[in-house]
Formats: structure tokens, sequence, C-alpha cells
């Protein structure tokens, strides 16, 4: 069975305080790995799509890595905007394309 | 905006009560999702279709839990007898297998609360 562990559960920065999320999984196949940002009463906002140990994407201060076990969604030098739940999602390779989700990591970011 | 919709964007009914949503995805998105999310939680699969043919669906899918995509465009939910534990933000996401792209791309999502 799929499974995804984001840790950790919540976060607290000050505004320009880098940081790293957590999203270990662990899935028969990896088709993608994916990052959501979901904002409170919104639905998940895409982010990223990772397909291969080794790869990055970057887009503005966030950048997500992708290892065989865990990838990392790095923030560098935060702002308030960017407080939200950050969620974490495998699809395998086998199977309809359906996703399965971490529980996600709350971050609060404070001026 | 051309991104996925769903209406109503929140219901409140009483137990026992049915209740239906609609989904309207990306225009052209052949794949289309239902999912479940409770406070606290990731989103979690309910049940998906390929245009109009239901292809999946999860064991959290109860025999009260009925989903349509007649035309293989908009997708309807339909919860019968509602009980409190129905009682979530039920999301809607759609994909295209054009392009090579996997990413689905959810909608508001409706909240649904039962009393």
């Amino acid at each position: 069975e799929d499974q995804v562990t984001q840790s950790p559960e919540a976060l607290r920065l000050q505004e320009g305080e880098s940081s790293s999320l957590n999203c270990s999984y662990t899935v028969s196949g990896l088709r993608g790995l994916f990052w959501y940002r979901q904002d409170p009463g919104k639905g998940p906002e895409f982010l990223f799509t990772l397909y291969s140990a080794g790869e990055e994407k970057e887009k503005e201060r966030l950048k997500a890595t992708l290892t065989k076990k865990e990838s990392f969604l790095h923030i560098t030098a935060p702002k308030p905007e960017d407080s939200a739940t950050y969620l974490c999602a495998v699809q395998a390779g086998s199977g309809y394309s359906t996703l399965t989700f971490g529980k996600g990591t709350m971050l609060l970011v404070s001026p | 905006d051309t991104g996925v919709s769903q209406d109503p964007r929140h219901k409140i009914t009483k137990r026992g009560q049915n209740v239906t949503f609609r989904c309207d995805p990306i225009s052209e998105h052949n794949r289309l999702y239902w999912y479940r999310q409770t406070l606290g939680q990731g989103p979690e699969f309910l049940t998906y279709f390929q245009n109009e043919a239901q292809l999946e669906k999860s064991r959290l899918l109860s025999d009260r839990f009925s989903a349509e995509r007649p035309k293989g465009s908009f997708s309807t939910l339909e919860i019968q007898r509602t009980e409190q534990g129905d009682s979530a933000m039920y999301l809607c996401a759609s994909s295209s297998l054009e392009g090579g792209g996997i990413e689905q791309y959810f909608g508001p999502g409706t909240r649904l609360t039962v009393t």
C-alpha cells in the first residue's frame, strides 16, 4: 500500500527564515511525486511534479527535490503570503493515476 | 477562467437527506477524479473517470455514494441518506492524457456539513 508521511505537522517561521519541509514515501514504482499548496477553505493548488531521483524544480522562493525515499520542499526567505498547508502526494506506476496524499505541513510565516 | 469549478461551494443538510454535487473539469480534460478531505488530513481518493467510464472506486465509497459522468464532461457525486460522518470537503480534480502530463488540477471544493 502506498504511504506518504510529511513532517513537521506544523512549522512557524519568521519572515526571511529559510527552512525545509519533508515528505517520505513508500510506493510501488513511483510515477510522479507532487507538491500542492492549500489555503484554508480552498482546493489544493498545483506547484511541482518530480519524476525521478535527483530531479529538482524551482518556483520563486520554493525549490523541490527528490530522492528514492523522500522529497524536500525548501523555502528560501519566506514571506507571510507563503503561509499555507503544503501537501505532498505520490502516484504509483501501476493503477489508474490516483494520488495518495500525506497529511500536509501547515506553514505560518510571521512578519 | 478555465479552471475546475464545483457547485455548490457549501451545503448544509440534515442527516438522512440526499445531496448532489457537480464538478465541471478543465475543458478537454478527459480524466476526472473525486476526493474527500477532512480537517487535518490530506485528500483521500474516492473515484475516477476516464471520459464517461468510471474506472476505479475506493473502498471509502460506500453504497450510499454514486458518481456519474454521463457525457464525458461534467460529473455529479450523490450521497444518499447522509450521515454526520459524511461531513467533509469534497474535491474534484481533472487531468489530461494529452502531452504526457500527469498533474491533477483541483477545484475549490464543496464543503458539506451534515447536522
